[in-house]
Parts: structure tokens; C-alpha cells; sequence
């Protein structure tokens, strides 16, 4: 699987838009860029997944640059609820597991 | 609909002794994938059932093992504890693809005295 490189914290006032780089320049054509989150005390939770074009969902939006060798996950309003451990992974469809990193680490002040 | 049920939430073993971790996927859901995380490691891949076979499997010594039933449910198994494997156990399923997303559960946490 492709290595990624992710800030190791990031801090965001609530409200405003929050920017989470994630960079993957080992990427092949074929892999997938998954984000998860994993708020305190629970599991991992998907949030938003993409290919070759930008993805928006009700939770977050993903940006993919052109060469694919960098995303970012954009939380357009943080809430405290945001708050919480994001993992970008890079995955190839049909390699039916997740290699975790050390992800960012977001704090929300309020 | 129902999430992703992991037992016991809590356990505590001795070394040496073996223990069983239950995980009941999202109905409909195949696959199952079981991780551990520990602060040091962070999120392991430990292996993935499908349809009761396993389809992909992590490093991990042959202590740790698992199977799946044909009902989906999954068991992970380790014996002979050792104190380093006290950790948060997860549990996460599919449709049979990761491309629509998993689904974790809230994990077990296993701790070796």
C-alpha cells in the first residue's frame, strides 16, 4: 500500500472551515483514497472516499489534485464534535484491508 | 439498523491463558475485518474473513487466528497471551468490498495481567 504523510496535529476554531492535507506520492493508478476518523473512545468511522475526482458527501468534502499525489479533506463547519484522530488511506480496490498511519490529530477550540 | 456488536467490551486475561473475541457484522455484511490498536502500533490489520474463508492476513504470529461462520459473525481467537497484547480489538465489516466503506465497532479492550 502506498505511504501517506499527515500533519501530526491540527487545530480549527469552531465554525470555521477546516483544511486536512494528506500526501500519497507513491500512489498507483488503481488505489483508492479513503479517509476514516476515529473520535475518542470508539472505532474508526468512514468518512469520505474518492478516485480521480473531487467527492462530497453530507459529512466532509474531498479535494484530489490533479496528479493524485495529494488530497484534502475539508470539514466545511467544525463542530467540537469534530474533534477527533483522521487516517488517510490510500487502498486498491480488492485489497480488502485499511493500512492506518498515524493520522492528524484535530482540536476544535470553541 | 443495527451496528457492528463487539463482546465483550472489556476483559482481562493472564498471561498464558487464551482468549475469544466476538464480533456480529451489519446485517447483510460479508466481510469482517479484525485490527488492533495498540499507542504504540497504532491500528494493525490482524485479517479478513469472507464467506467464511480467509481472504487476507496481516503479520501477526499464528497465536492470533480467526474464523468466520456462515452467518457472518466472527470470532478472533489468541492463546498463550503475552503482556503485549493488551490492546483495543477491532471489529469492522463490509458489504464484501472496502470501496463502500467499513463499519467499526467500538472494540474490545483486552488487558494482560
Amino acid at each position: 500500500d502506498a505511504k501517506t504523510t499527515q500533519p501530526n496535529s491540527m487545530e480549527s476554531n469552531e465554525e470555521e472551515p477546516v483544511h486536512l492535507p494528506c500526501n500519497h506520492s507513491t500512489i498507483s493508478g488503481t488505489d483508492y483514497i479513503h479517509w476514516y476518523r476515529q473520535l475518542p473512545s470508539q472505532g474508526p468511522e468512514y468518512v469520505i472516499h474518492g478516485l480521480t475526482s473531487n467527492v462530497n458527501n453530507r459529512m466532509a468534502s474531498l479535494a484530489i489534485a490533479e496528479d493524485r499525489k495529494s488530497s484534502t479533506l475539508i470539514l466545511h463547519r467544525a463542530t467540537l464534535r469534530d474533534a477527533a484522530v483522521y487516517y488517510c488511506i490510500i487502498s486498491n480496490f480488492g485489497n480488502e484491508k485499511l493500512t492506518f498511519g498515524t493520522g492528524t490529530r484535530l482540536t476544535i477550540i470553541p | 439498523k443495527a451496528g457492528v456488536t463487539q463482546t465483550p467490551r472489556y476483559l482481562i486475561k493472564t498471561r498464558g491463558q487464551q482468549v475469544t473475541l466476538s464480533c456480529s457484522p451489519i446485517s447483510g455484511h460479508r466481510s469482517v475485518s479484525w485490527y488492533q490498536q495498540t499507542p504504540g502500533q497504532g491500528l494493525q490489520f490482524l485479517f479478513e474473513y469472507f464467506s467464511e474463508t480467509q481472504r487476507n492476513k496481516g503479520n501477526f504470529p499464528g497465536r492470533f487466528s480467526g474464523r468466520q461462520f456462515s452467518n457472518s459473525r466472527s470470532e478472533m481467537n489468541v492463546s498463550t497471551l503475552e503482556l503485549g497484547d493488551s490492546a483495543l480489538y477491532l471489529c469492522a465489516s463490509s458489504l464484501g468490498t472496502g470501496l463502500y466503506g467499513y463499519t467499526f465497532g467500538s472494540g474490545t479492550r483486552l488487558t494482560v495481567v
